[in-house]
C-alpha cells in the first residue's frame, strides 16, 4: 500500500546535538512538507518542497534545515540553533495540483529535549 | 501574517445533536479551506474541503464558506462518540495549499454518550 512513513516515532535530543527526523513517500507525490505541532497548537509550516532539489522556507524555518535529493525523500534535521525543539513533527506530501485537497500526513515524530 | 482564528474548546455536545465549528481567517485573498479532524496522539486527516461561497455537504459533516465575512464553518449532523477529536481549519492563498497551509489552533471537540 502507498503511504508517508515517518521515522522514529519517538527522538530524544540532547542539548548541542543536531537530529535528523526521516520522512519517505511512496506515492508518487510531488510536494512534500514539514510541520510543526506545539500542544494546543495547531500546524505551522517549516519547510516545503514542490519538486526534487528544490525547497522554500515555511514560516518557522531558523533552526532547522532539509534537503529534497529524491523525489520519495524529505528529511528534517533540527540543528542545535532550534532552541525549543520539543514538538510533534509531521510530515506530508501531495501531488503538485492538489495541494491541501491531497496532503497525506505521515503518523508524526516525537521529539523531545533532554 | 496569515492568521486563522478558532475556538479552542472544550466544545461539548450530546450524541445524536449537531455539533458546529468555527473559523475565521484574515487574509481575504484565501481561496481554499480545509477542515481537518486530528485525534490525540495522531496526524490530521482531511474531512472537508470547499474553495466557493455556500455550503457543501459530505455525509454527516457540512462546510459552509462566506469569504465576506472572512469564516469557515463545519457542522456535524447526529454526532457520535467516535467524532471526539481536535477539528482544524486551514486556509491557503492562491496556490491552493502547494506551498502550504495556515491552520488555526484546533477546536477540541466532546461528544457526550
Amino acid at each position: 500500500d502507498g503511504g508517508i512513513t515517518q521515522s522514529p516515532k519517538y527522538l530524544f535530543r540532547k542539548e548541542g546535538q543536531n537530529v535528523t527526523l526521516s520522512c519517505e513517500q511512496n506515492l508518487n507525490h510531488d510536494a512534500m512538507y514539514w510541520y510543526r505541532q506545539d500542544p494546543g497548537q495547531g500546524l505551522r509550516l517549516i519547510y516545503y518542497s514542490q519538486i526534487v532539489n528544490d525547497f522554500q522556507k515555511g514560516d518557522i524555518a531558523e533552526g532547522y534545515s532539509v534537503s529534497r535529493e529524491k523525489k520519495e525523500s524529505f528529511p528534517l534535521t533540527v540543528t542545535s540553533a532550534q532552541k525549543n525543539p520539543t514538538a510533534f513533527y509531521l510530515c506530508a506530501s501531495s501531488k503538485h495540483y492538489e495541494g491541501g485537497r491531497g496532503y497525506t500526513f505521515g503518523s508524526g515524530t516525537r521529539l523531545t529535549v533532554v | 501574517q496569515k492568521e486563522v482564528e478558532q475556538n479552542s474548546g472544550p466544545l461539548s455536545v450530546p450524541e445524536g445533536a449537531i455539533a458546529s465549528l468555527n473559523c475565521t481567517y484574515s487574509d481575504r485573498g484565501s481561496q481554499s479551506f480545509f477542515w481537518y479532524r486530528q485525534y490525540s496522539g495522531k496526524s490530521p486527516e482531511l474531512i472537508m474541503s470547499i474553495y466557493s461561497n455556500g455550503d457543501k455537504e459530505d455525509g454527516r459533516f457540512t462546510a459552509q464558506l462566506n469569504k465576506a465575512s472572512q469564516y469557515v464553518s463545519l457542522l456535524i449532523r447526529d454526532s457520535q462518540p467516535s467524532d471526539s477529536a481536535t477539528y482544524l481549519c486551514a486556509v491557503s492563498g492562491i496556490g491552493g495549499g502547494a506551498d502550504g497551509l495556515t491552520f488555526g489552533k484546533g477546536t477540541h471537540l466532546i461528544i457526550q454518550p
